[in-house]
């Protein structure tokens, strides 16, 4: 099955302590990105990447570092999480960048809580 | 500036009702797209419809279609005959351009209410 694997899921974990959310998809496509996501506020961009060692900032990427080692994979890190980091985080993966008649392709999500 | 703007925090209607949600945007290209998602309450982002910039058509999917009015850069969603399963998050999203901007810009979304 075509898709993008988040994990984990749901993560609590406390102030400044580095944590790393996995984004892997089995579609061969070349652009992946993270989003977070707040009330009110929608969706918002953290990083993309158009290929392998590609790897560019979006709108909010204070705080996130990201890798692209292979094309499957996109790792989002947290080196030092701060509350205001608490979020719903979504990987999305696109043939192309950018993203065309498809959208995005997303991952379940990972709902991040940081106390 | 705000790129896209859904006025509509909540929305409550009548199951088998019809519904339009609203959404507007912001854009000098003259390529560009809209799409709109939907986001159940297990909180996965399920594609629902796309309408490109140069679409003479609305674009229809179903019980879904988009209300896509370019002078007034609108373009509402209409879910027809609503289902109690409607009931979500409803996100409409831009792409800008061809080139350049790599992302879509999301708004900030409508809860749909969906009543018996």
């Amino acid at each position: 099955e075509a898709q993008v694997t988040q994990n984990p899921r749901y993560l609590i974990t406390v102030t400044g302590k580095k944590l790393t959310v996995t984004c892997s998809q089995n579609m061969n496509h070349e652009y992946m990105s993270w989003y977070r996501q707040d009330p009110g506020l929608g969706l918002r961009q953290i990083y993309y990447s158009m290929n392998v060692e590609v790897t560019d900032k979006g709108d909010v990427p204070e705080g996130y570092k990201v890798s692209r080692k292979e094309k499957r994979n996109f790792p989002l890190i947290l080196e030092s999480p701060s509350p205001n980091q608490t979020s719903l985080y979504f990987c999305a993966s696109s043939p192309t960048p950018p993203p065309t008649h498809y959208g995005y392709t997303f991952g379940s999500g990972t709902r991040l809580t940081v106390v | 500036a705000q790129k896209i703007t859904q006025t509509q925090p909540g929305m409550f209607v009548q199951e088998k009702e019809a519904v339009t949600l609203d959404c507007t945007y912001d854009t000098s290209d003259q390529s560009y797209g809209l799409f709109w998602y939907k986001q159940p309450s297990s909180g996965e982002m399920i594609f629902l419809i796309y309408q490109g910039s140069y679409d003479e058509q609305n674009a229809t999917e179903g019980r879904y279609s988009l209300n896509f009015q370019k002078a007034r850069k609108s373009a509402n969603l209409v879910i027809s005959a609503s289902q109690l399963g409607d009931s979500a998050m409803y996100f409409c999203a831009m792409r800008e351009g061809l080139k350049g901007a790599q992302k879509l810009v999301f708004g900030q979304g409508t809860r749909l209410t969906i009543n018996p």
